[in-house]
């Protein structure tokens, strides 16, 4: 079955600085991978998504991912972070039927000035 | 704004009783999905419904059901509610019908059961 591991709960992190939250995923068929942020007191956004092609994704708000087949990983960067980063970001990746999205844990990123 | 609008945003209501949210997709989308966000259970997928149809089954509890009506929009049925059935529930709205269409997500409606 697919899955995703989010490694990390909460990832604090000073302001201007980079960061990387890690996200692993357990798939049996073509690779699918999104990665969506949820700010405080909304409904989730989608951050960037990787169908196909190349292994580098941008997505908005400065962030990339960067999909690696052999690490089974996808994980998320920014150069440099702003206090407005701060919110929830989750991976996710479809089931097998591609019926649903199966979401991470989530990670908390905590950006402090 | 995801385009996708959910209500209430806000529900309290006692053990045992029946709610309703609903959710109305962005124009165009064809699939509405349920989900439910909670500090020990996470981000769960609900349900499913692509054009009016049922597509989908998650962690869905017998006590809940849901519809897609012709317009598009969504209600899902709560019923004989338990204090752990407190969480976010958001709907989201895709074109196609497979998880791999990009979702949008409503804002949620924040149900607090006492």
């Amino acid at each position: 079955a697919q899955s995703v591991t989010q490694l990390d709960s909460q990832v604090p992190v000073f302001e201007e600085a980079p960061v990387e939250l890690r996200c692993n995923y357990s798939s049996s068929v073509s690779v699918y991978l999104f990665w969506y942020v949820q700010y405080p007191n909304q409904g989730l956004q989608l951050l960037l998504k990787y169908l196909s092609g190349s292994t580098l994704v941008k997505g908005i708000n400065g962030f990339e991912a960067e999909f690696n087949k052999s690490q089974t990983s996808f994980h998320l960067r920014k150069p440099s972070v702003h206090i407005s980063d701060t919110a929830e970001y989750f991976c996710a990746v479809p089931n097998t039927g591609f019926q649903k999205l199966v979401f991470g844990t989530g990670t908390r990123l905590l950006v402090s000035p | 704004d995801s385009g996708v609008t959910q209500t209430p945003k806000h529900l309290i209501t006692a053990t045992g009783q029946r709610v309703t949210l609903r959710c109305s997709p962005r124009s165009g989308d064809l699939s509405v999905y349920w989900y439910q966000q909670s500090l020990d259970q996470g981000l769960q997928f609900l349900i499913q419904y692509y054009n009016g149809e049922e597509r989908a089954k998650g962690n869905i509890l017998e006590r809940f059901s849901a519809q897609q009506f012709p317009d598009l929009h969504s209600e899902l049925n709560l019923s004989s509610l338990e204090l752990g059935d407190s969480a976010l529930y958001f709907c989201a709205s895709s074109l196609g019908r497979g998880a791999y269409n990009e979702q949008f997500f409503g804002p949620g409606t924040r149900l607090t059961v006492l």
